[in-house]
C-alpha cells in the first residue's frame, strides 16, 4: 500500500515569495490534515479536510496561508507571501476515520531566508 | 481545548536497558484515543502504539508498552531492551472521540538517545 506522498521535499525561498506544497493521501482516506512543525516543537494542525470540505482551519493564518482539496483526494497548501517564521516542516497526514491510525508523509521542509 | 504535556525534553538510556517517557493530557472528554509517535531525523512520523480510552488494558507492541492511567490523565511509554534504532524524537498525541474534528494534538516531544 502506498503511503502519503508529499512534494517537494525541500524548498528554500526568500521572504515575501510564494510556495506551494502538494499532498496525495493514502487511497480511500477521506480525512486529510496539514500540520506545521517548527524546529524543536510538536506538530501543530493548520487545516483538516473531510473529503473536499474543511472541518477545522482555526489555526490557519488565512492572511497568507491557503489550502484546497478540490476533488477530495490530493491537496495543495500555499503560502503567499512567506515570512521568516514560516520556516518549518509541513506534514501532510491522512486517515480513514475517527480512531483509526493517522499516517504521515515524509514532510516538506521549508526555509525562508 | 485539549493539551498534551511531555515534561522530559531529553532522555538517554543504555542499549538493552528500559526507559519510560512521560505524557500527561488534559481533556473533558470521556471517549478518546492516545498515541505515541516516533520521529527520526528524516522527520516522518511513525506510529509506535495507540490506546483507546475505553479500554482498561494497556496496549503493547513488541518492546513498546504503555501505562495508561485514565483518572490521572497520564499516558507513559515504556521501551524495553532499547536499541540504537530507537534514537529519535517521541511525541505523545491525543485525539478526541466525540466531535467531527478528530485532529491529533501533540505534546512538545521528548528526544531519546540510546547509547551503545
Amino acid at each position: 500500500e502506498a503511503g502519503v506522498a508529499q512534494s517537494p521535499r525541500y524548498k528554500i525561498i526568500e521572504k515575501r515569495q510564494s510556495v506551494a506544497f502538494w499532498c496525495n493521501p493514502i487511497s480511500g482516506h477521506a480525512t486529510l490534515y496539514w500540520y506545521q512543525q517548527i524546529l524543536g516543537q510538536g506538530p501543530k494542525l493548520l487545516i483538516q479536510f473531510q473529503n473536499n470540505g474543511v472541518v477545522d482551519d482555526s489555526q490557519l493564518p488565512k492572511d497568507r496561508f491557503s489550502a484546497e482539496r478540490l476533488k477530495g483526494v490530493d491537496s495543495t497548501l500555499k503560502i503567499q507571501p512567506a515570512k521568516l517564521e514560516d520556516s518549518a516542516v509541513y506534514l501532510c497526514a491522512s486517515s480513514s476515520g475517527l480512531g483509526n491510525t493517522i499516517y504521515f508523509g515524509e514532510g516538506s521542509w521549508l526555509t525562508v531566508v | 481545548a485539549q493539551t498534551v504535556t511531555q515534561s522530559q525534553p531529553e532522555m538517554s538510556v543504555q542499549e538493552a536497558e528500559t526507559v519510560t517517557l512521560s505524557c500527561t493530557y488534559d481533556t473533558s472528554e470521556n471517549n478518546y484515543y492516545l498515541f505515541w509517535y516516533k520521529q527520526p531525523p528524516s522527520r516522518q512520523m511513525i506510529l509506535v502504539i495507540r490506546q483507546e480510552a475505553y479500554k482498561q488494558q494497556n496496549a503493547t507492541e513488541n518492546r513498546f508498552s504503555v501505562n495508561f492511567q485514565k483518572a490521572a490523565k497520564s499516558f507513559s511509554l515504556k521501551i524495553s531492551d532499547s536499541q540504537l534504532g530507537d534514537t529519535a524524537m517521541y511525541f505523545c498525541a491525543f485525539q478526541g472521540g466525540n466531535n467531527a474534528g478528530n485532529m491529533l494534538t501533540f505534546g512538545g516531544g521528548t528526544r531519546l538517545m540510546v547509547k551503545p
